[in-house]
């Protein structure tokens, strides 16, 4: 299957600062990339669709400001969390679509823990 | 309509036995319905996928079966072994869409 990566695995801030996330399909091109966040226990909760060279779509009640997405280019798409705060405490995690014909198939990476002290 | 509802939320099973988990949908647009296998810290891997023209698709020890008039998919693990101890997600998808609605998850443990 497709691979796709995250980048940091795991992460530790301050209050306040911002984190940016990296989600890349390392052996195919995705014109489009979802971002996810997940708390323990729970199903994953869809936060925006990234598509290449165009803005990201929100899910309603996400904030666009507090979760910026850029998908500069067919392999690479990054959530920066801003100014974040504890509450933003989560499991991140994206996944790439790939086109196989007429026919598409999610593969995800493998996430990004972000604590906020 | 968008729901996908999934039971049971959590399923203890033996060593060499079956598992089976259950999906329900409403919303007839859905024709792709993958499976997701999630360990602790991970993230979601593809175990198998079904679309509608079929009614049922194994590989390996995975089996899903699908019940298009009852709307109702599920996953069959046969000789589940303690290395299936994960969750598990079923998800929906319309082939017009890009997004995949999933189902709430079950937390697998096969005990030795």
């Amino acid at each position: 299957g497709a691979v796709v990566s995250q980048h940091p695995s795991w992460v530790i801030c301050k209050s306040g600062t911002s984190v940016k996330i990296e989600c890349r399909s390392l052996d195919f091109q995705a014109t489009t990339m979802f971002w996810y966040r997940q708390f323990p226990k729970q199903s994953l909760m869809l936060m925006a669709t990234s598509n290449e060279g165009s803005k990201a779509t929100y899910e309603q009640g996400v904030e666009k400001d507090k979760f910026l997405i850029n998908h500069a280019s067919l392999t690479l798409s990054t959530l920066t969390v801003t100014s974040a705060h504890p509450e933003d405490s989560s499991f991140y995690i994206c996944s790439a679509r790939e086109w196989e014909g007429l026919t598409d198939t999610q593969y995800f990476g493998p996430g990004t823990r972000l604590t906020v002290l | 309509q968008q729901q996908v509802k999934q039971s049971p939320q959590s399923l203890i099973v033996q060593k060499g036995g079956i598992s089976i988990i259950n999906c329900a949908y409403e919303n007839t647009a859905f024709d792709y319905f993958p499976w997701y296998q999630q360990f602790p810290g991970k993230g979601p891997a593809l175990l198998i996928a079904i679309r509608p023209d079929v009614s049922e698709k194994k590989e390996g020890r995975f089996t899903i079966s699908f019940n298009k008039s009852a709307k109702q998919f599920s996953l069959h693990i046969m000789d589940s072994q303690p290395g299936d101890s994960a969750t598990y997600f079923c998800a929906a998808k319309e082939t017009s869409g890009s997004r995949l609605t999933f189902g709430e998850g079950t937390q697998l443990t096969v005990n030795p």
